[in-house]
């Protein structure tokens, strides 16, 4: 079953704007990651947070995690229509594999 | 570099047909995954090895059969393939289980 849940499933923005998407999951992790597939390709790794760090940045990207309510939220600031993409979490429960959501479709219109 | 590689990219079969999936990484991980992707439903697990020479079942493993022929290669088999596997297989790859994975582009496979 899935742990992570992403939130909103679609998100439509325009270039400049900043996109902010939610991840919830249920059981205590050991990491969360975040993840981008733009259309027809593999996933690529975006950033890792570890269950005892509460933010961390990549470029544009700012990741929080909130051990207290399961809950994580990827921002990417000034988006770009190079942007466009689904984009997922996925959890380490430390006891099997990672554990991906069913993604947020983000749209950035030029 | 090649990272992880994925043959076939497309695939059609007649339901009842065999078919293996090949994937391999240069990248030297000890842990490697298939996934399948269908329209609403995200990233399932199908099988998975952790490391070389042992292997275990994901959350959708019925009608797959995996064999980790290496450290570098993990193989997919459908032996009897329905239409209900008509899917995108993605093969990724990581340090160890928990770290961040590596994709291969995916197979697009229809079962007619």
């Amino acid at each position: 079953s899935q742990q992570g849940e992403e939130d909103p499933q679609a998100l439509s923005i325009q270039e400049g704007e900043n996109a902010t998407m939610n991840c919830s999951y249920k059981t205590s992790i050991n990491n969360l990651q975040w993840y981008r597939q733009n259309s027809g390709r593999g996933l690529v790794h975006l950033i890792l947070i570890r269950s005892n760090e509460r933010e961390k940045h990549s470029g544009r990207l700012r990741v929080t995690l909130d051990t207290s309510k399961k809950s994580s939220s990827l921002l990417i600031t000034a988006s770009r229509a190079a942007d466009t993409a689904s984009y997922f979490c996925a959890t380490d429960g430390g006891y099997s594999t990672l554990t991906f959501g069913k993604g947020t479709m983000l749209l950035v219109s030029p | 570099n090649a990272g992880v590689t994925q043959t076939p990219k497309f695939q059609v079969l007649k339901t009842g047909q065999s078919m293996t999936l090949q994937c391999a990484q240069d990248m030297n991980h000890n842990s490697m995954y298939w996934y399948r992707q269908d329209p609403g439903m995200g990233l399932r697990l199908i099988y998975y090895s952790a490391s070389e020479g042992t292997t275990d079942k994901g959350e959708v493993p019925n009608g797959y059969n995996v064999s980790r022929l290496n450290k570098r290669e993990f193989s997919l088999r459908l032996e009897s393939a329905a239409p209900s596997q008509t899917s995108v297989y993605f093969c990724a790859s990581s340090n160890y289980r928990g770290d961040e994975q590596y994709f291969g582009p995916g197979t697009r496979l229809t079962v007619t």
